[in-house]
This record gives structure tokens, C-alpha cells and sequence, in this order.
């Protein structure tokens, strides 16, 4: 069965640094992968996904994210934060030809320290 | 012109009421999803239906029955509430059903239900 680890539960970074949430996935065959962030309040919107060929896959709000079959992981990442970027971020797996639900990792909050 | 939409946002009610929370999509979309996501924030599906047709059905008390009268819609409704239904409800839709390079679920904004 699919699952997805996403092994930091919080994180802290200042305004202006670099971010990267990392994602571990477990999957029987080419995976079809997901980051999603939740804004306070709000519900969750696409920043990029992944589904063949480049494993640079770069996404909205300055988000990029990296495919590593070998590791099995999707970590995300942004050059330079902005406070605008502190939300909940989701990795997300799936769907498999049979078997349709999208898996979601438990979450990584992020706070930008002024 | 909002993709995926949700009413009521926020919904508070006793234990035991029966309740409803409707879902609309203007994306011409074929598949539809609820999800619940706990206090924890982990998200699980609780449906899916393509085409007005059930296609997931998690293990899910069946005090909850989702009904979907056509593609566009996919209203779930809960029957004697109780504390642990506590949960923001999302709701969501997909071009199709499926493995496709095209299939991404776009999700409304949620539904902050609180049982008392």
C-alpha cells in the first residue's frame, strides 16, 4: 500500500533563507506525487506535482521540488522565504491504477521568523 | 468564479443533530472526493465519485452517506452527530478517475464542523 512519510512535524526559518521540507515516500511502482500547502483558514492548494520525466520539478510561489527514485523521496524546497510562506505543507502520493485515493502525509508546519 | 466551493464554512451543532454540507465544482470535472482532516491536520478520504457513481468508500460509519445528483456536485450528509465527527471536511474534484498526467484534485476551502 501507498504511504507517505513526511519526517519534520515543525519548522522554524527566518525570513530570507532557505527552505526544504522532505518527503519519503513508499509505493509498488512509478509514483505520481504531490505538494500541497494550507494556508490558516484556508484549503489546500496545488504548489507542483510530479508525474515522469524531469525529476526538477518547479512549481508556484518560487517552489521547486526533486524526485529521487533511489531514496525514494520528494523534498521541497525555496531559496528564500517569505513570511507569506508559513502555512502547513502537504506531500501527497497516488493515485495507483487501481487503487484511486491520493495518500497524504501527516504535514510539516512552517513559521517564518521576522 | 471559485473552482470548488463548500457551504457552510463553519457549522456548529449538538450531538445527535442531523447534518448536511454541500460541495459544488465548476471545473467540468467527472470526479469528486470528501476528505476529513482531524485535529492532527492528517487528511483522509472518506469518498470518491466519478460520474455521480460511488468508486470509494473508506471505513467510514455509515451515519455518513454522501449523495452527488449529478457531476458537479457531491453533498455529504452526517445522521446523529457525534463529538469524535469534530473535523474540517473537504471537499474536492479531478478531471477523471485515475492515473493520468492530468489528474489533480483541486479542493474547496473547507468545512470546520464542531459537534458540542
Amino acid at each position: 500500500a501507498q504511504s507517505v512519510t513526511q519526517p519534520d512535524i515543525h519548522i522554524t526559518v527566518s525570513e530570507g533563507a532557505s527552505l526544504e521540507l522532505r518527503c519519503n515516500y513508499s509505493y509498488g511502482a512509478t509514483p505520481y506525487l504531490f505538494w500541497y500547502v494550507q494556508s490558516p483558514g484556508q484549503g489546500l492548494q496545488l504548489l507542483l506535482k510530479y508525474f515522469s520525466g524531469d525529476t526538477l520539478v518547479q512549481g508556484i510561489k518560487g517552489f521547486e521540488a526533486e524526485f529521487k527514485r533511489s531514496q525514494s523521496s520528494f523534498n521541497l524546497r525555496k531559496p528564500s522565504v517569505h513570511w507569506s510562506d508559513a502555512a502547513e505543507y502537504f506531500c501527497a502520493v497516488g493515485p495507483q491504477s487501481n487503487d484511486y485515493k491520493l495518500s497524504f502525509g501527516a504535514g510539516t508546519t512552517v513559521t517564518v521568523r521576522a | 468564479d471559485t473552482a470548488v466551493s463548500q457551504t457552510p464554512k463553519y457549522l456548529v451543532t449538538q450531538m445527535g443533530n442531523d447534518k448536511s454540507i454541500k460541495c459544488e465544482q465548476n471545473l467540468g470535472h467527472d470526479t469528486m472526493y470528501w476528505y476529513k482532516q482531524d485535529s492532527k491536520k492528517f487528511l483522509k478520504i472518506m469518498f470518491s465519485y466519478n460520474n455521480k457513481e460511488l468508486i470509494i468508500n473508506e471505513t467510514v460509519p455509515n451515519r455518513f452517506s454522501p449523495k452527488s445528483p449529478d457531476k458537479a456536485h457531491l453533498n455529504l450528509h452526517i445522521n446523529s452527530l457525534e463529538l469524535g465527527d469534530s473535523a474540517v471536511y473537504f471537499c474536492a474534484s479531478s478531471p477523471t478517475l485515475g492515473r493520468s498526467s492530468t489528474d489533480t484534485q483541486y479542493f474547496g476551502p473547507g468545512t470546520r464542523l464542531t459537534v458540542l
